[in-house]
């Protein structure tokens, strides 16, 4: 069965430095998202992309994220300086009319 | 702000037993709603989604929604003990947007 492939599993990293999480979708796909989960959270919507843009964005995707799909498979999210409150789990997501969710990337910022 | 809300549970019921887990949420307009399970420190795995009002029926899944009454269900027959999981219902206001998600009802199914 297809399935999105996120990596890495877990990312430890220093305030203030830049990180990349990585997503690789369902390969006929062509709605892609990410969403966090703060320990013992709800599941936020963080950004929408679809035909290599960025449909949607909730109130925490400010200027420190970015995504983009650099070489047509991946899909990445950026953070550019890593507070502490960034640590949570981050969920790669992408759709046909259903919706199914990568295993995760667990970003420490310590 | 567009909610979806959950009863958090935790639902215990025994091996067997029909469990059931409720959302509501607060725009008319949302279109479809899934319903997802969770695993502690697991991703969400999709269970079924909906978006007509009325039952949809997945082997021991039935999802139920009531667009006038804004409510959103999931029954769980014969239920596992490897049923047992945090349940996150989540609603999209349009085709292929975002989804938004109640913060889910812990399930234990107990032998």
């Amino acid at each position: 069965e297809p399935e999105v492939t996120q990596t890495p599993s877990h990312q430890v990293t220093q305030m203030g430095q830049e990180v990349i999480l990585r997503c690789v979708p369902i390969s006929n796909h062509l709605y892609f998202y990410w969403y966090r989960q703060i320990l013992g959270q709800k599941v936020e919507f963080l950004v929408s992309f679809y035909n290599n843009e960025i449909s949607e964005k909730s109130e925490i995707f400010d200027d420190q994220f970015s995504v983009e799909r650099p070489d047509g498979s991946n899909f990445t999210l950026k953070i550019r300086s890593t507070k502490l409150e960034d640590s949570a789990m981050y969920f790669c997501a992408t759709r046909d009319r259903s919706a199914f969710f990568g295993q995760g990337t667990r970003l420490t910022v310590v | 702000q567009k909610e979806v809300e959950q009863n958090s549970g935790p639902l215990s019921v025994p091996e067997g037993a029909i469990a059931s887990l409720n959302c509501t949420y607060s725009d008319r307009g949302s279109q479809s709603f899934f319903w997802y399970r969770q695993y502690s420190g697991k991703s969400p795995e999709l269970i079924m989604f909906i978006y007509s009002n009325g039952d949809k029926e997945d082997g021991r899944f039935t999802a139920q929604l009531n667009k006038a009454s804004q409510y959103v269900s999931l029954l769980i027959r014969d239920s596992q003990p490897s049923d047992s999981a945090t349940y996150l219902c989540a609603g999209e206001l349009t085709s292929y947007g975002k989804l938004t998600f109640g913060q889910g009802t812990i399930l234990t199914v107990h032998p």
